[in-house]
């Protein structure tokens, strides 16, 4: 598999409930974001954990990172219809460049 | 909120000419990129730019693509001599300064190759 590889591809779930993303990647990174994408716009920057952190905190938002298991996870809590996006993890390098994976679409059905 | 304004949303063309893409970043941004995104498939790193040059690209950006900073505020992106598997969604991104900042994307323009 490629650097940054969500899973699951696809989810769907009911407004209320969790949504858990997940991402894995390869190399060493300096930080790893997330970015959500809704249909045929940009891309919105969420939150940004770097290498040195081990969970960070946005609203309904929660991520973890575990470097030494070289993968990632996006918590979306109290899900609402209007989270139904596609969410990307992005491993920024040295190089300062994004790296991104696959993306996992949501559905939160109303 | 500043934004990463991008020029046009959509973009037709015909096979073999040549597309100009237009990027205004967030004006004290340094660092500026460009990503593109074939339906369906992962976003994917085209180039980045500092100090008026390249300061990396991927292999997808060869002799058919170029980046300028014509003047203070735009970033562009200039395809020649376009393929049909050119169509895609361009994104350009800004960042202020290098480490841990999120990039800024712009909306897109949207490449249709005919």
């Amino acid at each position: 598999s490629q650097q940054g590889e969500e899973d699951p591809q696809a989810l769907s779930i009911q407004e209320g409930e969790n949504a858990t993303m997940n991402c894995s990647y390869k190399t060493s990174i300096n930080n790893l974001q997330w970015y959500r994408q809704n249909s045929g716009r940009g891309l919105v920057h969420l939150i940004l954990i770097r290498s040195n952190e081990r969970e960070k905190h946005s609203g309904r938002l929660r991520v973890t990172l575990d470097t030494s298991k070289k993968s990632s996870s996006l918590l979306i809590t109290a899900s609402r219809a209007a989270d139904t996006a596609s969410y990307f993890c992005a491993t920024m390098n040295a190089g300062n460049m994004l790296t991104f994976g696959g993306g996992t679409r949501l559905m939160v059905k109303p | 909120e500043p934004e990463v304004t991008q020029t046009p949303s959509h973009q037709v063309t015909q096979m073999g000419q040549e597309v100009i893409l237009r990027c205004v970043p967030i004006s004290n941004h340094l660092y500026f990129y460009w990503y593109r995104q074939i339906l369906g498939q992962k976003v994917e790193f085209l180039v980045s730019f500092y100090n008026n040059e390249i300061s990396e690209k991927s292999e997808i950006f060869d002799d058919q693509f170029s980046v300028e900073r014509p003047d203070g505020s735009n970033f562009t992106l200039k395809i020649r001599s376009t393929k049909l598997e050119d169509s895609a969604m361009y994104f350009c991104a800004s960042i202020t300064d290098r480490g841990n900042q999120p990039q800024h994307f712009g909306d897109g323009t949207r490449l249709s190759i005919l």
